[in-house]
């Protein structure tokens, strides 16, 4: 049972947009920075978006973040068949005292 | 560019005890700025969040891990090493070693991952 609850699956057409939530509580997401992760298959994860929005060099601007209370969202704009991968948020939780992250969102290009 | 590399024994029998380590390039352990941390992620399951140990030697740990975990540095060889207790089936999983950014909660860059499968 993950901290953050993320959708198990999102697909869309390449070319379109898709959004991937991400639902924690005031421990965690309410009050700490959310990251985003990509995980290609039979990779190790790769930092998307730190600090709720920002992209580290690289990252190209199809991939946004964003966060408003206890909920985020990476949103991915002109999909490509590339962009197929399982995604996962993470923070940090107060209660737990220990990082924590979204159970993962596999995306399927279409 | 920054690199992290895991290494340790593949295989591990039920109730002994789990042993990484990982090797930092281009930056070192003893940096204030980060947390070097411990992720794994059982087959075909999410990530898992193990724990970090700080520049000062401090350390954090997965409440439902900590009473078999210990994350130690070595700073001379600029590694940091995880050590998991009694492990079980369950235990059976990539084991990733990353850099944490104090402040951002955000992990970057990962290691490659190690395959760790607990089994007699």
């Amino acid at each position: 049972q993950s901290v953050l609850t993320q959708p198990p699956s999102v697909s869309a057409a390449p070319g379109q947009k898709v959004i991937i939530s991400c639902s924690g509580s005031n421990s965690n997401v309410g009050n700490n920075y959310v990251s985003w992760y990509q995980q290609l298959p039979g990779t190790a994860p790769k930092l998307l978006i730190y600090e709720n929005n920002k992209r580290p060099s690289g990252i190209p601007d199809r991939f946004s973040g964003s966060k408003s209370g206890t909920s985020a969202t990476l949103g991915i704009t002109g999909l490509q068949s590339g962009d197929e991968a399982d995604y996962y948020c993470g923070t940090w939780d107060y209660s737990l005292s220990s990082g924590a992250f979204g159970g993962g969102t596999k995306l399927t290009v279409l | 560019q920054v690199q992290l590399q895991e290494s340790g024994p593949g295989l591990v029998k039920p109730s002994e005890t789990l042993s990484l380590t990982c090797t930092v390039s281009d930056d070192s352990v003893s940096s204030g700025l980060y947390y070097w941390s411990w992720i794994r992620q059982a087959p075909g399951k999410g990530l898992e969040y193990i724990g970090y140990i700080y520049y000062t030697g401090g350390t954090k740990y997965n409440p439902s891990l900590k009473s078999r975990v210990t994350i130690s540095a070595d700073t001379s060889k600029n590694q940091f090493s995880l050590k998991l207790t009694s492990v079980t089936v369950a235990d059976t999983a990539v084991y990733y070693c990353a850099r944490g950014a104090v402040g951002a909660n955000c992990f970057d860059p990962w290691g490659q991952g190690t395959l760790v499968t607990v089994s007699s």
